[in-house]
């Protein structure tokens, strides 16, 4: 199993660019989760997908937020435009309908710089 | 609003003392509770929890306390090693919900 896998592991972009951050979840399960570090807020969620449809993205801080999970294999999270208080580390975690709720998995996260 | 709240953003203890890492909530419809230790480069992984039906849960030189009254858990390490320098995440959630509410952190060195 090479658990939750993310990319990239670090990105730097311009102000106003478009980010794309990319998620593989582990096979079978059915629960994705995007989280972002940052140091005042600690991990806050920026939405989640059961069955790769969106169901809770109130934490999506603004329209230039955008996620999908186009199949069970795969998701992302675009930015765009991008401005520096994005920068950040994000997460992404996965977690199978038959795992408890500490059967969160967590990828290694990407970091994020935008200047 | 933050629901899960760890006030204390960094700790250093002494190799063979114990460590103690404190977290308040607010939202009372919590009834699970976790906490997440994560190192650099790595995402957090799972590291003990607790029902709101107790007060107390042990699993080896980790021991999570629960005080629903006070809105308070705290996480004890006893005796600390080196290999417990971490940054610990606390995390509560309420049946029916999915989604883990997670706390800032507390990074905790261990010195020799």
């Amino acid at each position: 199993d090479a658990g939750v896998i993310q990319s990239p592991r670090h990105e730097v972009t311009e102000m106003g660019q478009e980010v794309t951050l990319r998620c593989k979840p582990i096979s079978g399960h059915n629960s994705l989760f995007w989280y972002r570090q940052t140091m005042m807020r600690g991990l806050e969620l920026l939405i989640y997908f059961n069955n790769n449809v969106p169901i809770d993205d109130s934490g999506m801080p603004e329209d230039r937020f955008s996620a999908k999970m186009p199949n069970a294999s795969f998701s992302t999270l675009k930015i765009q435009p991008s401005e520096p208080r994005d920068s950040a580390v994000y997460f992404c975690a996965s977690r199978g309908s038959r795992q408890l709720l500490y059967g969160y998995t967590f990828g290694s996260g990407t970091r994020l710089t935008v200047v | 609003d933050q629901q899960v709240k760890q006030n204390s953003p960094s700790l250093s203890v002494q190799e063979g003392r114990i460590s103690i890492l404190n977290c308040d909530y607010t939202n009372s419809m919590f009834d699970y509770f976790l906490w997440y230790k994560k190192y650099p480069a790595e995402g957090p992984t799972f590291l003990i929890s607790i029902s709101s039906i107790k007060d107390k849960n042990e699993d080896g030189r980790f021991t999570v306390f629960l005080n629903k009254s006070a809105k308070h858990l705290s996480l004890h390490i006893v005796p600390s090693q080196p290999g417990d320098s971490a940054v610990y995440f606390c995390a509560a959630v309420y049946q029916g919900a999915q989604k883990l509410v997670f706390g800032q952190g507390t990074r905790l060195t261990i010195n020799p």
